[in-house]
């Protein structure tokens, strides 16, 4: 059973820094690419970043770009997000999706950046 | 990197049919064979229902189907259920980004 388990998210005051996890099981991980996609409270999906299978490709949304890097792990089946320079408007619940056509989804993990 | 447009709300009656557009660019869903849409329940995390504007994976009832034409796609859900309600999202591959998303569409089965 494919399952992906985000964590890393919690409270973080404008500026601040946090990096979420993705730990992905039940498929051959690092034959995938990956994605992280946000959904404000309220609001509807915005993809973030995407990396290839072998991290050789890498995009980021213009939102995002220059403060926040995706990376990924593929001995250890994770997928990251560092996030810094956290602004209001980063208030999402963050969810890693798999492959270009987000296919399986996690349970994502809320991040709240307030001060 | 604009969002798609969807309309913010459908409704439908149970048994009946409902359809719901997505309006792109010839630089996304005019342009690429790479639509999806995503159903999400509250609180839940979204499930694919339909890829490469026409495709459904497995487990995904029937009664869901895609198209395209131009720059704008469509999700048909038919035999509507009061399972179905719930927000649908639409997304395509485009030149400048592999992902865009739709703003989301609101369904409430009456």
């Amino acid at each position: 059973e494919v399952q992906l388990v985000e964590s890393g998210g919690g409270l973080v005051q404008p500026g601040g820094s946090l990096r979420l996890s993705c730990a992905a099981s039940g498929f051959t991980f690092s034959s995938y690419s990956m994605n992280w996609v946000r959904q404000a409270p309220g609001k509807g999906l915005e993809w973030v970043s995407y990396i290839s299978s072998s991290s050789s490709t890498i995009y980021y949304a213009d939102s995002v770009k220059g403060r926040f890097t995706i990376s990924r792990d593929n001995a250890k089946n994770s997928l990251y997000l560092q996030m810094n320079s956290l602004r209001d408007e980063d208030t999402a619940v963050y969810y890693c999706a798999r492959s270009g056509r987000g296919d399986y989804w996690g349970q994502g993990t809320l991040v709240t950046v307030s001060s | 990197q604009s969002a798609l447009t969807q309309p913010a709300s459908v409704s439908g009656s149970p048994g009946q049919s409902i359809t719901i557009s997505c309006t792109g660019t010839s630089s996304d869903v005019g342009g690429y064979n790479y639509v999806s849409w995503y159903q999400q329940h509250p609180g839940k995390a979204p499930k694919l229902m339909i890829y490469d504007v026409s495709n459904r994976p497995s487990g995904v009832s029937n009664r869901f189907s895609g198209s395209k034409s131009g720059n704008t796609a469509s999700l048909t859900i038919s035999g509507l259920q009061a399972e179905d309600e719930a927000d649908y999202y639409c997304s395509s591959y485009t030149s400048s980004s592999p992902w865009v998303f739709g703003g989301g569409t609101k369904l409430t089965v009456l």
